[in-house]
């Protein structure tokens, strides 16, 4: 069975002090990784995919990377603004359930002004 | 961009209701998908279409059907609602099957 695991559960930062997600999971064969901002009361919204190891992919201050086990989201220098719960979920690539996203439950970011 | 509505952002029901979910997406997709989201148990797969009038089950289907008549609309339907079906329900849609999925702002269902 797919699993993903996402550490911490919740992260307090202040305003420009960089730090990282992480994504650990296990999988059947990756077809994917992708990483979701999830406001409160709102739906998730799509950032990064990611398909194999020492990939990677930025967009503003963020940073996601991918090796055989886990991905990191690194955050630069973040401010108030990137407070959100960050998702990520991983697709496989084989079996009858290929489409299927598995989902770890999420870090929780704070950025204080 | 992608545009994925829902036709509730908030609902009320009692226990035993019949309940409605819609959602609609303008983007010519495919593949919708509707999801709950719980605290502690993250999102979780109810149902998913890869095409009109088809659908297959999620990882819990238990207590829910759906429809799809349009390529367009995705319903989620709650044949008798109870409370433990209390929850965030998340609709998405992907153009490919191993895309990236899109999701709606979510209804948040009470059911009493």
């Amino acid at each position: 069975e797919d699993q993903v695991t996402q550490s911490p559960e919740a992260l307090r930062l202040q305003e420009g002090e960089s730090s990282s997600l992480n994504c650990s999971y296990t999988v059947s064969g990756l077809r994917g990784l992708f990483w979701y901002r999830q406001d409160p009361g709102k739906g998730p919204e799509f950032l990064f995919t990611l398909y194999s190891a020492g990939e990677e992919k930025e967009k503003e201050r963020l940073k996601a990377t991918l090796t055989k086990k886990e991905s990191f989201l690194h955050i630069t220098a973040p401010k108030p603004e990137d407070s959100a719960t960050y998702l990520c979920a991983v697709q496989a690539n084989s079996g009858g359930s290929n489409y299927k996203l598995t989902f770890g439950k999420g870090t929780l970011l704070t950025v204080n002004p | 961009d992608v545009k994925v509505t829902q036709s509730s952002r908030y609902l009320v029901k009692r226990t035993g209701e019949k309940v409605f979910l819609e959602c609609v997406q303008d983007m010519d997709h495919e593949n919708m998908f509707w999801y709950r989201q719980d605290p502690g148990l993250g999102l979780r797969l109810i149902y998913f279409s890869y095409d009109v009038k088809m659908k297959e089950k999620g990882d819990i289907p238990e207590g829910y059907s759906v429809s799809r008549e349009k390529k367009e609309r995705f319903s989620l339907i709650l044949e008798s609602a109870s409370t433990n079906q209390t929850s965030m329900y998340l609709c998405a849609s992907s153009f490919i099957l191993h895309d990236e999925q899109y999701f709606g702002p979510g209804t948040r269902l009470t059911v009493t």
